[in-house]
C-alpha cells in the first residue's frame, strides 16, 4: 500500500509571497489531514477534512491559508501571503477510521525568510 | 478538552540502556485512545502502538513496551536495550469521536553509542 505522499519537500520562500502544498492520501481514505509542526512542538491541526468537504477548520488562519479538496482525493493548503511565523513543517494525514490512527507523510519544510 | 503532557521535553541514553518515555493525559471522556508516533529524523510520523480506553493489559513488541493505567491517566513507554536507530522525536496523543488527536509536545530521545 502506497503510504500517504507530498511535495514539495522542502521550500523557501520570501515574506509576503505566497505558496502551495500538495497531499495525495492513501487510497480509500475518506478523511484527510493537515498538520503545522513548528519546530520543538508537537502537530497542530489546521484543517480536516471528509471526502471532499471541510469538518473542522477552527485553528486555520483564514485570512492567509486556504486549503481544498476538489475531488475528495488529492488536496491543497495554500498560504498567502507568508509570514515569518510560518515557517513549519506542514504534515498531511489520512485514515480510514480516525481510532485506528492516522497515517502521516513525510512532510513540507516551509522556511519564510 | 483533552490535554496530553509529556513532561519530559530531551531524554540522553547511552546505547543497551533501558529508558522510559512518560505521558500523561487529561479527558472528561470514558471511550477514547491513546497513540504512540516515533517521528525519526526524516520527519515522517510512524504510528507505534495504539490503546483504546477499556484495555488496560500492558503491551510488548520487541524492545518496545507500553504501560497504560487509567487511575493515573497515564501511558508510558519503555524501551529496553535501547539502539542508535530509536533516536527520534516521540509523540504521545489522544483521540476522542467526534474530536481530533491532539498531540503532546513530544519527547527528544538521543541515544548516544
Amino acid at each position: 500500500e502506497a503510504g500517504v505522499a507530498q511535495s514539495p519537500r522542502y521550500k523557501i520562500i520570501e515574506k509576503r509571497q505566497s505558496v502551495a502544498f500538495w497531499c495525495n492520501p492513501i487510497s480509500g481514505h475518506a478523511t484527510l489531514y493537515w498538520y503545522q509542526q513548528i519546530l520543538g512542538q508537537g502537530p497542530k491541526l489546521l484543517i480536516q477534512f471528509q471526502n471532499n468537504g471541510v469538518v473542522d477548520d477552527s485553528q486555520l488562519p483564514k485570512d492567509r491559508f486556504s486549503a481544498e479538496r476538489l475531488k475528495g482525493v488529492d488536496s491543497t493548503l495554500k498560504i498567502q501571503p507568508a509570514k515569518l511565523e510560518d515557517s513549519a513543517v506542514y504534515l498531511c494525514a489520512s485514515s480510514l477510521e480516525p481510532e485506528e490512527g492516522y497515517t502521516f507523510g513525510s512532510g513540507t519544510r516551509l522556511t519564510v525568510v | 478538552a483533552q490535554k496530553v503532557t509529556q513532561a519530559q521535553t530531551e531524554i540522553s541514553v547511552v546505547e543497551k540502556e533501558d529508558v522510559t518515555l512518560d505521558c500523561v493525559y487529561e479527558t472528561r471522556d470514558t471511550t477514547y485512545y491513546l497513540f504512540w508516533y516515533k517521528q525519526p529524523p526524516s520527519g515522517e510520523l510512524v504510528f507505534l502502538i495504539r490503546r483504546n480506553s477499556f484495555d488496560e493489559q500492558n503491551e510488548i513488541s520487541g524492545r518496545y513496551s507500553w504501560n497504560f493505567q487509567k487511575s493515573t491517566s497515564s501511558f508510558n513507554f519503555t524501551i529496553t536495550a535501547s539502539q542508535v536507530v530509536d533516536s527520534a522525536v516521540y509523540f504521545c496523543a489522544h483521540y476522542n469521536y467526534g474530536q481530533n488527536f491532539v498531540f503532546g509536545p513530544g519527547t527528544r530521545l538521543s541515544v548516544l553509542p
